[in-house]
């Protein structure tokens, strides 16, 4: 099966509404990344997250290793937040795995 | 700051024709990764390079050839061009194998 899964596949918001994105592994990792991709753009890595809480701005990553989840929530969501979210894990290896990702799609 | 680059912007090819993607990037990084992301899907790592002239296999590497010229450098071939092929083939590079990657903006393959 797939190591990295995201939930949910897309997701539309009202603009102010909060969005919780979810990402299971089913190994364990070294390191986790959420990134960002706009519609025909690059990706941005928005959190290096191995574990524990992290917090940008109006976006917070947490990573609970001994469950094999991270979940990245946005808070009063903007138009400008639309687009996809991809987890990413390393098992020690070095290479990333991504999930399929989760699109985003905020409405005014 | 630094930035990546990858030409062509998009590419259209035939079937069967060896097709050759660039990417280079001013981090002075030391390694660099070819993804493949389909529509809708993750990417997926095709070839990476921990230093000029390595050459590491992902998941995906069969029908692909890469070659690390120099650091700043690191090109894909895809040798046969399947028909009706659509994909973005995305350039990365970080300092290390386990440091935050840093993405090209991407090259639009469609094959006829």
């Amino acid at each position: 099966g797939q190591q990295v899964q995201q939930s949910p596949t897309s997701l539309v918001l009202q603009e102010g509404e909060n969005a919780e994105l979810q990402c299971n592994f089913s190994t364990s990792l070294n390191s986790m990344q959420w990134f960002y991709q706009r519609p025909g753009g690059s990706l941005i890595s928005v959190f290096y997250n191995p574990s524990g809480t992290k917090q940008s701005g109006r976006l917070t990553s947490t990573t609970v290793i001994k469950e094999r989840r991270s979940s990245l929530h946005i808070s009063s969501s903007q138009i400008t937040d639309s687009g996809t979210y991809l987890c990413a894990i390393d098992t020690n290896t070095g290479k990333l795995t991504f999930g399929d990702g989760t699109v985003l799609t905020v409405k005014p | 700051g630094g930035i990546i680059t990858q030409t062509p912007k998009f590419l259209i090819g035939q079937e069967g024709q060896k097709l050759t993607l660039k990417c280079q990037q001013n981090f002075n990084h030391d390694t660099m990764y070819w993804y493949r992301q389909d529509s809708g899907k993750g990417l997926r790592l095709i070839y990476y390079s921990i230093t000029e002239n390595d050459l590491q296999k992902g998941d995906l590497s069969e029908g692909y050839d890469a070659s690390r010229e120099k650091k700043s450098s690191f090109s894909l071939t895809v040798t046969s061009a399947q028909k009706n092929e659509m994909a973005v083939f995305l350039c990365a590079s970080s300092e290390g194998g386990q440091d935050t990657q840093y993405f090209g903006p991407g090259t639009r393959l469609l094959v006829l």
